[in-house]
């Protein structure tokens, strides 16, 4: 599986779009890009994903570059309950695709 | 569904003893993955199954660990015997694997664990 490169850490005010970026430049061609996000104590959350094609759902976007090689998870309106660290990670697609963890992004939402 | 179903929430054992984790993955879900969390080493994917079968087990540090998963409703991972330095948080998670496409692994609440 394709590894994955994120800031350590971002801070974001309340109310403001968050843009978290992540470098895959090994992704391979049959290799989903997902986003996770684990708010303290908790257990980890699925957020969005996609293969090559810009994706939207309730939570957030997820633009992926046309060469695949990075991409950026964007909370349109983040709020303090979005402080969170938050995971890209690179999956083969199929059944037995691995879900491997990095060191994720800390953001932290300010008032 | 009530989600994913780890328990016991918090387990404090003795060093020595033989420690015990389950999880009820959710109702139709044929993938099920073990991970453990510490601050140093951050998640850790211990074993994964698919449809019941382990797929890898790379993650399993040492022989101490095991894993089994008896049927599609019910899995356990068992240390033995049971280190301080295998404190953390360990969590299961389950998807749904339908050809070539994954749908979203979901998260129990995790089961922490202390070793004194």
């Amino acid at each position: 599986d394709a590894k994955t490169t994120q800031p350590t850490s971002m801070d974001c005010a309340e109310g403001r779009a968050a843009n978290l970026p992540c470098n895959h430049s090994t992704i391979s061609g049959n290799e989903y890009v997902y986003w996770y996000r684990q708010i303290h104590s908790q257990g980890p959350q699925y957020i969005i994903h996609g293969l090559k094609n810009n994706e939207t759902n309730e939570m957030a976007s997820l633009i992926i570059t046309e060469d695949r090689k990075s991409s950026t998870l964007i909370l349109p309106h983040a709020t303090l309950r979005d402080t969170a660290v938050y995971y890209c990670i690179v999956r083969v697609a199929g059944n037995t695709g691995k879900l491997i963890f990095g060191q994720g992004t800390t953001l932290q939402v300010k008032p | 569904d009530a989600g994913v179903i780890q328990s016991p929430r918090h387990e404090v054992t003795e060093m020595g003893q033989e420690v015990t984790l389950r999880c009820k993955p959710i109702s139709g879900h044929n993938s099920l993955f073990w991970y453990r969390q510490t601050m140093m080493r951050g998640l850790e994917l211990l074993i994964y199954f698919n449809n019941n079968v382990p797929i890898d087990d790379s993650g399993m540090p040492e022989d101490r660990f095991s894993a089994k998963m008896p049927n599609a409703s019910f899995s356990t991972l068992k240390i033995q015997p049971s280190e301080p330095r295998d404190s953390a948080v360990y969590f299961c998670a389950s998807s749904l694997g339908d050809g070539g496409v994954n749908t979203e692994a979901f998260f129990g609440q995790g089961t922490r664990l202390t070793v004194v």
